[in-house]
């Protein structure tokens, strides 16, 4: 099983703020990694695919760095809508998921 | 555009199966991975098996003796069956679409809440 570790659980923010989540797998899973935005009673939204790409759709803001097992999620400037729940999920082998970040507002 | 409709059954008594069904829409179900997901409340995403266009199945090992995923190619429709649930098979299901295996999940259902209680 490979596993996924988010850091930090929870993160408090401003908007205009810029921020960073990381994520960590136990084992190299290259480049097979994804971002996803979840809000309160909806399906997680795919921002980030093979670790740096942005989904159709997605604002600029967003952006995903890393490969083997260190990747990271920026937001350059917070805005209102994006405080929301955020999980990595890796698809080397299968899937899993991070336990997920908070991103609330300061 | 892609589309999933799920639905089933939201409340179950322990030792019942759970069968869930996901309706995909904007494209044929015989392309394509098509997953199920699932979130307890308040807690991360566990992925718990997909099928492939041939009818072919994967599961999470942790899940796989109680699990089944096939599929319906004429009505465009697959499905989840998980025995024997428990309180801790409480959660948010989630039917998804991957384009191919191995790819990311890039279509979701919108969720059905499935309470197990006696």
């Amino acid at each position: 099983d490979i596993q996924m570790t988010q850091s930090p659980s929870t993160l408090s923010a401003s908007v205009g703020d810029r921020v960073t989540i990381t994520c960590r797998a136990s084992q190299s899973i290259s480049s097979w990694l994804a971002w996803y935005q979840q809000k309160p009673g909806k399906a997680p939204k795919l921002l980030i695919y093979k670790a740096s790409n942005l989904e159709s759709g997605v604002p600029s803001r967003f952006s995903g760095s890393g490969s083997g097992t260190e990747f990271t999620l920026t937001i350059s400037s917070l805005q209102p809508d994006d405080f929301a729940t955020y999980f990595c999920q890796q698809y080397n082998n299968y899937y899993t998921f991070g336990q997920g970040t908070k991103l609330e507002i300061k | 555009q892609v589309q999933l409709q799920q639905w089933g059954a939201g409340l179950l008594k322990p030792s019942e199966t759970l069968s869930l069904t996901c309706a995909v829409s904007g494209e044929s179900f015989s392309a394509h991975y098509w997953s199920w997901i699932r979130q307890p409340p308040g807690m991360g995403l566990e992925w718990i098996g997909e099928i492939d266009h041939s009818g072919g199945a994967n599961y999470n090992p942790s899940l796989k003796s109680r699990v089944t995923i096939f599929g319906d190619t004429s009505k465009n429709q697959f499905y989840l069956k998980l025995r024997s649930v428990a309180a801790a098979d409480t959660a948010v299901y989630y039917c998804a679409r991957a384009y191919c295996s191995g790819c990311k999940l890039d279509y979701w259902g919108h969720g059905t809440l499935v309470t197990v209680s006696s």
